[in-house]
């Protein structure tokens, strides 16, 4: 069974640019996380899916950052403008259910560099 | 205050010794307890959930005291291949009809030859 995929792996872009990145999560997950870790601090949780809407975002930064999930499949999280603060890495992470104790299966993540 | 602190490392030992984490959480209304590994430059991946009542999975025991709010993490007969960072998680109700987890910055072991 295929993993939680993520695209690109790196991306580099110049301040005031737009980048969007892209999750596949696991066939038949429900639940879809966005996560950021930016250098030196901690995996921080941005965003939840259930299907294709929005449960709980309260962790997105600002209005600079817009997440979908059409059709309740794959995710893309699209930062517009770029700012330098962004650069970090972003992990999405999808489980099948949403309940406390399930597991949540992490993506390789997206490494994120705007100069 | 962080909502998860861990020790802050990094830890080196040598093969075949036991090492030992610990964790700190904040939030009280925390539900559930994990620790995940993550190699270099790689995702974070589930090593083991923490129940109050402790679990152990070969060379690894987890334990949890809620009063204390305190997870620790055991390695006995340590591998090179437990080399990782070690992150101390905990999942809670967001109050939004989610769960969300919340990780500490993660203490890195190196175990030497």
């Amino acid at each position: 069974e295929a993993g939680v995929t993520q695209f690109p792996s790196h991306s580099v872009i110049e301040k005031g640019q737009t980048v969007t990145l892209r999750c596949d999560p696991i066939s038949g997950h429900d639940n879809l996380y966005w996560y950021r870790r930016v250098m030196g601090k901690e995996i921080k949780f941005l965003l939840h899916f259930v299907k294709e809407s929005k449960q709980d975002e309260s962790g997105m930064p600002n209005n600079r950052f817009l997440a979908e999930r059409t059709g309740g499949t794959y995710s893309t999280l699209k930062v517009q403008p770029a700012e330098l603060e962004d650069s970090g890495v972003y992990f999405c992470a999808s489980s099948q259910q949403g309940w406390v104790y399930n597991e949540q299966f992490f993506g390789p993540g997206t490494r994120l560099t705007v100069l | 205050r962080k909502e998860v602190e861990q020790d802050p490392g990094p830890f080196n030992v040598p093969e075949g010794a036991t090492v030992a984490f610990n964790c700190t959480y904040s939030n009280s209304a925390s539900q559930s307890f994990f620790w995940y590994r993550q190699d270099c430059r790689k995702e974070p991946k589930l090593l083991m959930s923490v129940y109050s009542s402790g679990n152990e999975d070969g060379r690894f025991t987890a334990q949890l005291n809620r009063a204390s709010q305190y997870i620790s993490l055991l390695i006995r007969d340590s591998k090179l291949s437990d080399s990782a960072t070690y992150l101390c998680v905990v999942n809670k109700d967001s109050g939004a009809g989610s769960y969300q987890l919340t990780f500490g910055k993660g203490t890195k072991l190196s175990v030497i030859p």
